[in-house]
């Protein structure tokens, strides 16, 4: 079975450029999770969907980042414009809606903003 | 608020066992373990859903403790492919500790 697909596995890009990362989550799920890792921080929660509706997106970090989940095997998270701090590998989850359930994640991708 | 978890990084020999910890201000009532290899995505390791429950899953273990609000990682005779950092996470949508670094060498 296929797992939770994010694209780019890798991004490079300079301050000012919007950045869209994309992520596939396992058919049937119907939790989403956007993460982000930094060494400084951790794995931190970024937003969270659950049957495509945003629930909680106080950790979106500001304004310049944004999420969408426009159908159930799609989603985005756009930053624009992007800084250098935001440099950092930015990981989706998926599960399905319920407390007992595992979160599965994508490999990733790391972004580098020069 | 982020669980806290203890030690920061452990090294360990093969065979030896290790205890990694993980406690919260606010009140538990579920807990995640994942381990994350460099370079990798956390993987899935065990929920805790009930105060007091324990769960195995090959030589790695796990404890519960609603009450005192922290829950506990056994790993017992370590293998080397049990390095990595290993995160508890708690609520639904998880909110992650800084994560516990284990290497274990030959």
């Amino acid at each position: 079975d296929a797992g939770v697909i994010q694209s780019p596995r890798h991004e490079v890009t300079e301050m000012g450029q919007e950045v869209t990362l994309r992520c596939k989550p396992i058919s049937g799920h119907n939790s989403l999770f956007w993460y982000r890792q930094t060494m400084m921080r951790g794995l931190e929660l970024l937003i969270y969907f659950n049957n495509n509706v945003p629930i909680d997106d106080s950790g979106m970090p500001e304004d310049r980042f944004s999420a969408k989940m426009p159908n159930a095997s799609f989603s985005t998270l756009k930053i624009q414009p992007s800084e250098p701090r935001d440099s950092a590998v930015y990981f989706c989850a998926s599960s399905l809606v319920a407390v007992n359930q595992p979160q599965h994640f994508g490999d990733g991708t790391r972004l580098s903003i020069l | 608020q982020q669980p806290v978890q203890s030690p920061q990084a452990v090294i360990l020999r093969e065979g030896e066992d290790a205890v990694i910890n993980c406690s919260s201000s606010k009140a538990l009532y579920s807990v995640h373990w994942y381990r994350q290899k460099h370079g990798e995505a956390p993987v899935f390791l065990m929920i805790l859903l009930k105060g007091g429950e324990q769960k195995g899953h090959d030589k790695i273990s796990a404890s519960f403790n609603e009450k005192k609000q922290q829950s506990s990682l056994y790993l017992t005779a370590s293998q080397l492919s049990y390095s990595g950092t290993y995160f508890c996470g708690s609520g639904y949508a998880l909110n992650f500790g800084k994560g516990t670094s284990l290497l274990v060498t030959p």
